[in-house]
């Protein structure tokens, strides 16, 4: 389970606040993730980048942004503009896109009060 | 954009039967197609994985089927254990593409 791991493992924000959730991996992976899990709805995607300042939009990029400054670190930042940010976040990260297993984090409870 | 249904969305069965969860896919370039069980409060992990120049791949008690030309893909899991009761999500992806994931299977193995 090591090698790639999200902090703070539970959040709470106040509405209106933004937040930024962290991830980082020390496989040396090119690839990054984020989704979000909600029940009944599976892992929807939010970003991922393939490589170093490179990132693209996922399914659901609305209210969220990132940034990949570095191989190791994917952090996540959940703006005031995401209309319901409450979930289960997780992190991934991949050899690459071509098709290989992806290496989930622990995951970030996100409670928005 | 590529589109993963998957069925069931609950799974009881008996301790020692057999459980297949099946998924369909849209993008006819989908050619990764992998298998991620989560147990409770844990983090997703691959239990197996096939690619599309393969129509089958088996591990122990673990086995995925490919059909490329109806475009869909099932695992199966035989001689169930308490410890198979997870959460399953199948997944698609074509090439230098992100992967897309089923809404996912609870899967209860009742002793």
């Amino acid at each position: 389970d090591g090698g790639i791991t999200q902090s703070p493992k539970y959040l709470f924000r106040k509405e209106g606040q933004n937040v930024t959730l962290s991830c980082e991996q020390n496989l040396n992976h090119d690839a990054m993730y984020w989704y979000r899990q909600d029940p009944g709805q599976g892992l929807r995607l939010i970003y991922y980048s393939q490589i170093v300042n490179d990132f693209q939009k996922g399914d659901i990029a609305e209210g969220y942004s990132v940034s990949r400054e570095k191989k190791e670190s994917f952090p996540l930042t959940v703006t005031s503009a995401q209309k319901n940010p409450t979930a289960f976040y997780l992190c991934a990260s991949s050899q690459g896109l071509a098709g290989g297993e992806q290496f989930f984090g622990p995951g970030t409870r996100l409670t928005v009060l | 954009g590529e589109n993963v249904e998957q069925h069931p969305s609950t799974l009881s069965v008996q301790e020692g039967d057999s459980a297949v969860i099946k998924c369909t896919y849209s993008d006819s370039a989908s050619n990764y197609f992998p298998w991620y069980k989560q147990e409770l409060g844990k983090r997703p992990q691959l239990i197996i994985d096939i690619r599309s120049n393969v129509g089958e791949k088996k591990d122990q008690r673990i086995a995925v089927t490919l059909n490329k030309t109806a475009k869909h893909f099932s695992l199966h899991i035989t001689e169930t254990q308490p410890e198979d009761s997870a959460v399953y999500f199948c997944a698609a992806s074509a090439g230098y593409q992100k992967v897309t994931f089923g809404i996912g299977t609870k899967l209860q193995v009742i002793p």
